[in-house]
């Protein structure tokens, strides 16, 4: 069974600070990983999304980058400003028999930009 | 716009007061699915659908009921809420691929937060 986790849960930085979110998953057969964002009470808005044959997506100030042997993704974000405070999930996409129809989501790293 | 809706965004219900939500996509997706967020257990499948007719049950699917008679539609119905069921749902579709050799992301809807009490 795919469990994703994502370290570490609540991360704090001050403004200007480039920042890592770290997510792990342990079944590499899946067909690709979804980096979201939430504010609070809100809905998930698409980051960015990695394909499995793919290493790193980039959009904006924002990196992600893949490692499906050892079954391991980062966001990298850079430059950080208050705006970025939320809470950010990472999400993978099965490859396995009914692996597909859904997504299995990691409980996420919820980020303060302090001013 | 390309967007999911759910519809209402916000319900407080009573135990046993059979009640639908409902989500419309405009993209044309084959897969829709459900989705319950609580605190400590993150997001969890309640059921999906592959196409219009196909269903099936994802992680937690007691309690709901669920149908898919046309594509742009995936309502998700409470017979007889439960406490328990109180929680944030969201909604969200997916392109699907015939050989699976290039599987889309998903788009989810703004959630429905649902309180019985």
């Amino acid at each position: 069974k795919q469990e994703v986790t994502q370290i570490p849960a609540a991360l704090s930085v001050p403004e200007g600070e480039n920042l890592v979110l770290n997510c792990s998953f342990t079944d590499s057969a899946i067909y690709n990983l979804q980096w979201f964002r939430q504010d609070p009470g809100k809905g998930l808005t698409s980051l960015l999304l990695i394909q499995s044959s793919q290493r790193e997506q980039t959009s904006g100030r924002l990196n992600a980058s893949l490692d499906k042997s050892s079954g391991r993704s980062t966001l990298y974000i850079a430059a950080s400003q208050p705006g970025d405070s939320a809470t950010y999930l990472c999400a993978v996409r099965g490859a396995t028999q009914g692996g597909s129809e859904k997504l299995v989501f990691g409980k996420g790293t919820k980020l303060t930009v302090n001013p | 716009e390309a967007q999911v809706t759910q519809n209402p965004r916000y319900l407080i219900t009573v135990t046993g007061k059979k009640l639908t939500v409902t989500c419309s996509q405009n993209m044309n997706h084959e897969y829709m699915s459900w989705y319950r967020q609580d605190p400590g257990l993150g997001l969890r499948q309640i059921y999906y659908s592959m196409n219009v007719e196909v269903t099936d049950k994802g992680d937690v699917p007691e309690g709901y009921k669920v149908s898919r008679k046309e594509k742009r539609n995936f309502p998700l119905i409470l017979e007889s809420p439960s406490p328990n069921q109180t929680s944030l749902y969201f909604c969200a579709s997916s392109l699907s691929s015939p050989d699976r050799a290039l599987i889309y992301g998903y788009t989810f809807g703004s959630g429905t937060r649902l309180t019985v009490v």
